[in-house]
Formats: C-alpha cells, structure tokens, sequence
C-alpha cells in the first residue's frame, strides 16, 4: 500500500514569493492534516480536512496561507507571500477517523522550505 | 500551543540499556498516541493507549497511562542503535476538538 506522497521534498524560495506544496493521502482515508513542524519541535497542526471540508483551520495563519482540498482527496497547501519565519518542514498526514475518535495518523515525508 | 511535553528533553544511553520517556499533559483526553521521527523515515505512529486503558505493550516498547495524573511513559527495552530518533506525545481529546496536540520531543541517542 502506497504511503502518504509529498511534493516537492525541497524548496527554497525568496521573501515574498509564493509557494505550494501537494499531498496525496492514503487511499480511503477521509481525514487529511496539514502541519508545520520547527527544528527541534513538534508538528503543529495547520488545518485539519473531513473528507472535502476544513473542520479545524484555527491555527492557519489565513493572512497568508490557503489550502484545499477537492474532491476530498488530494490536498495543496499555499503560502504567499512567504516570510522568512516561514521557513519550517511542512507535513501532511492522512487517517481513517470515526466519529469523534481519532486513530493513528500516518505522515508523509514532509517539504522542507527554506525562505532566504 | 502544545499540550503534551516530554521529559527528558534528551537521554542518551548505551545498546542495551532500557530507555523510559515521560509525557505530561494539560486536559481531558480521549486517547494519547506515541511517535517516532528520524531522519530516514519520517515521523511514525509507535502506539495509541486510550483514555481507559493503564497499560499498553508493543514489541519492546510498553506505554502507561495515568490518567489521574494526566501523564503517560513510554519504555523502549533492550534498546538498539536503531532506536536513535526523536520520540513525540501526542494528545487526542474533545478539549479543542478533537485536536491532536504533539508535545516537543524527547531526543533519544543509543550509543552501539
């Protein structure tokens, strides 16, 4: 079975340009994650997709980011313009949720962008 | 913000050794899940104890649960070169819902 694919793996950017990253989840799995994670810390969760719908986006900075995800399947998450305290692992991770219980979420690679 | 935090921040101990990893936490959960992350792999999912269960093993890892205390451990035995990873909390609950919080991490170094 396939794992959850990222793309690009790498992406260094200038201040201010835009940028997007691409996930496809495992498939069969309705409930897709975005998170950021920093060196040295943890992954903080982005926003959180039910099938096609955004259920949690209280954490994305919507100045700045967007995401979507059609046809609840494949997701891009976009920023622009990037900052430079942008910079961070980007990773995206996909789980089979029942009703209100959460199940183990499985990750994808993640994107390491770099705004110099 | 993070709910879970991990103690120690870092441990190293040699091949062999057991290594046991703590997980504090702030509110009412629903289930608590254990992850590792290394350079190779990426992060993946260890174990999930739920809010009624004490105790959870898997392989060489066993997981504990208190939720009196609202903390959780995570003992790995027998401990391998390949247990080098950094090892993450992550809390589930209705509290924020249903969101899953990630603690920082505890960097664990197995010396062979």
């Amino acid at each position: 079975e396939a794992g959850v694919v990222q793309s690009p793996r790498y992406k260094i950017i200038e201040k201010k340009q835009p940028v997007a990253f691409w996930c496809n989840p495992i498939s069969g799995h309705n409930t897709l994650y975005w998170y950021r994670q920093n060196l040295g810390q943890g992954p903080e969760l982005l926003i959180r997709y039910e099938n096609e719908e955004a259920v949690d986006d209280s954490q994305l900075p919507k100045d700045r980011f967007s995401a979507e995800r059609l046809k609840g399947v494949d997701s891009t998450l976009k920023i622009q313009p990037a900052e430079l305290g942008d910079s961070a692992v980007y990773l995206c991770a996909s789980s089979l949720a029942l009703g209100g219980s959460y199940n183990e979420q499985f990750f994808g690679p993640g994107t390491r962008l770099t705004v110099l | 913000s993070q709910q879970g935090e991990e103690d120690p921040q870092a441990l190293s101990i040699q091949e062999g050794e057991n290594a046991t990893m703590n997980c504090s936490y702030k509110t009412s959960i629903n289930n608590l899940q254990w992850y590792r992350q290394n350079s190779g792999r990426g992060l993946v999912h260890l174990i999930l104890i739920r809010s009624n269960e004490r105790e959870k093993h898997s392989g060489r890892l066993r997981v504990t649960l208190d939720t009196s205390k609202k903390s959780s451990s995570l003992l790995i035995t027998a401990s391998r070169a390949a247990d080098t990873a950094s090892y993450f909390c992550a809390t589930a609950g209705s509290a924020g819902g249903f969101k899953t919080i990630f603690g920082a991490g505890t960097r664990l170094f197995v010396k062979a």
